[in-house]
């Protein structure tokens, strides 16, 4: 059991370049999530998916897109890189029924630098 | 939207000293409030979590106290140790109806002397 699973673990870019992150889990929750951290910032919800089949945004989605591709896996997408974008990414899982929240599970991180 | 404060940012003690850590936060209907620790270079995990019919909960070394009323709820550690030091965040979502995400405050780093 792997738990959340992300790729790349480094990652460099040029501005304006374009890169997809992976994010997969093996635990069958319904829900996953992608953050951004930044130092002093806090995590920062950049799109959500609650279940297969739907993504929302969250608090930063500017510059990002992401896909659900299936139950486990959970993509973001960096159409046009920009140095703001360096940060280090996160994703995250967990079981979400009937209105009742539970623990939120999240992978290893993607750390981003934006040249 | 909710917004959750967390201080202080940066908190330093002697091992074998307690440290407390708080959060307030503005939208009166969140009802869940969880803890996490993330140490240098990893994810963060859940440490501890309360949810909002109860005022404290103990879990070891480590408490979380919950006031409803004025809107905060705090992470308490007791004999620190040095593989206590770590950045912690709080978070908070309202359980129920709807679907509602984790707005976490902006961590407080820990650091335990030895």
């Amino acid at each position: 059991n792997a738990g959340v699973t992300q790729t790349p673990k480094f990652q460099v870019l040029k501005t304006g370049q374009s890169m997809t992150l992976q994010c997969a889990q093996d635990m069958n929750h319904n829900s996953m999530y992608w953050y951004r951290q930044d130092p002093g910032m806090g995590l920062r919800l950049i799109y959500y998916s609650a279940s297969e089949g739907t993504t929302d945004k969250g608090e930063v989605p500017n510059g990002y897109n992401v896909s659900r591709l299936n139950k486990r896996e959970f993509s973001l997408r960096l159409e046009s890189a920009a140095p703001s974008q360096t940060s280090v990414y996160f994703c995250a899982s967990r079981v979400s029924l009937a209105g009742v929240t539970y623990e939120q599970y999240f992978g290893p991180g993607t750390r981003l630098t934006v040249t | 939207g909710e917004n959750v404060e967390q201080h202080p940012s940066t908190l330093s003690v002697q091992e074998g000293d307690s440290a407390v850590i708080k959060c307030t936060y503005s939208d009166s209907a969140s009802n869940y409030f969880p803890w996490y620790k993330q140490e240098l270079g990893k994810r963060p995990q859940l440490i501890i979590d309360i949810r909002s019919n109860v005022g404290e909960k103990k879990d070891q070394r480590i408490a979380v106290t919950l006031n409803k009323t004025a809107k905060h709820f705090s992470l308490h550690i007791t004999e620190t140790q040095p593989e206590d030091s770590a950045v912690y965040f709080c978070a908070a979502s309202k359980q129920g109806s709807g679907y509602s995400t984790l707005t976490f405050g902006k961590g407080t780093m820990l650091l335990v002397s030895p």
